[in-house]
């Protein structure tokens, strides 16, 4: 989607290896998500960000950190990949006075 | 936990007729309601959204936010093959940073 973009798109990574997905904005949006989407349960958030170097944990963090150090970038980061987290990750982002919306979508695959 | 529910589908209607969405959501101080599309293989897109009791209209679209009930639904009227998509509802949670709590989704088929 314009003004969003999420990389890489497609990643195939070994467990126990690091994995670092970023998202890019140029809306200057305050807000940026991570949700993880899998079959059954819809999008679940991971973590969230409401400004440069604030972030908080959602509903499903466990093994996932995450990084903004300047407005446009969101970093996730899965610091030991496992297969649990083989998903399709998406990034959105939102303003104060405007709705959510989403990047591409990453599809990762933990083997 | 706050949690949202979708009507259980998958949902199939004929074309020209009208296709009706349910949601429910447990959070009584949400404010903000919101109805995304997703093709397979593609990223949600926003389609209707929601803040106060009552109807709302957009084209073949109209949301119903019923907020004593808890209840949200999304209708289309004259459905096309076009609108066969997973239909997800969400709802902002009544804190900060404008966190969406998303239904599991209802797949929509629109048989020709």
């Amino acid at each position: 989607d314009a003004g969003i973009t999420q990389s890489p798109r497609h990643k195939v990574t070994e467990t126990g290896t690091p994995v670092t997905l970023r998202c890019h904005q140029t809306e200057n949006h305050r807000y940026m998500y991570w949700y993880r989407q899998d079959p059954g349960h819809g999008l679940r958030l991971i973590h969230y960000s409401y400004g440069v170097k604030d972030t908080d944990k959602g509903e499903v963090s466990d093994g996932y950190s995450v990084s903004r150090s300047k407005t446009e970038d969101f970093l996730l980061t899965l610091e030991s990949a496992t297969s649990s987290q083989t998903s399709v990750y998406f990034c959105a982002i939102s303003g104060q006075n405007t709705e959510a919306f989403f990047g591409q979508g990453t599809r990762l695959t933990v083997v | 936990q706050k949690e949202v529910e979708q009507n259980s589908g998958p949902l199939s209607v004929p074309e020209g007729a009208i296709a009706s969405l349910n949601c429910t959501y447990s959070d009584r101080g949400s404010q903000s309601f919101f109805w995304y599309r997703q093709y397979s293989g593609k990223s949600p897109e926003l389609i209707m959204f929601i803040y106060s009791n009552g109807d709302k209209e957009d084209g073949r679209f109209t949301a119903q936010l019923n907020k004593a009930s808890q209840y949200v639904s999304l209708l289309i009227r004259d459905s096309q093959p076009s609108d066969s998509a997973t239909y997800l509802c969400a709802v902002e949670s009544s804190g900060s940073a404008r966190q969406l709590t998303f239904g599991s989704g209802t797949q929509l088929t629109v048989l020709p």
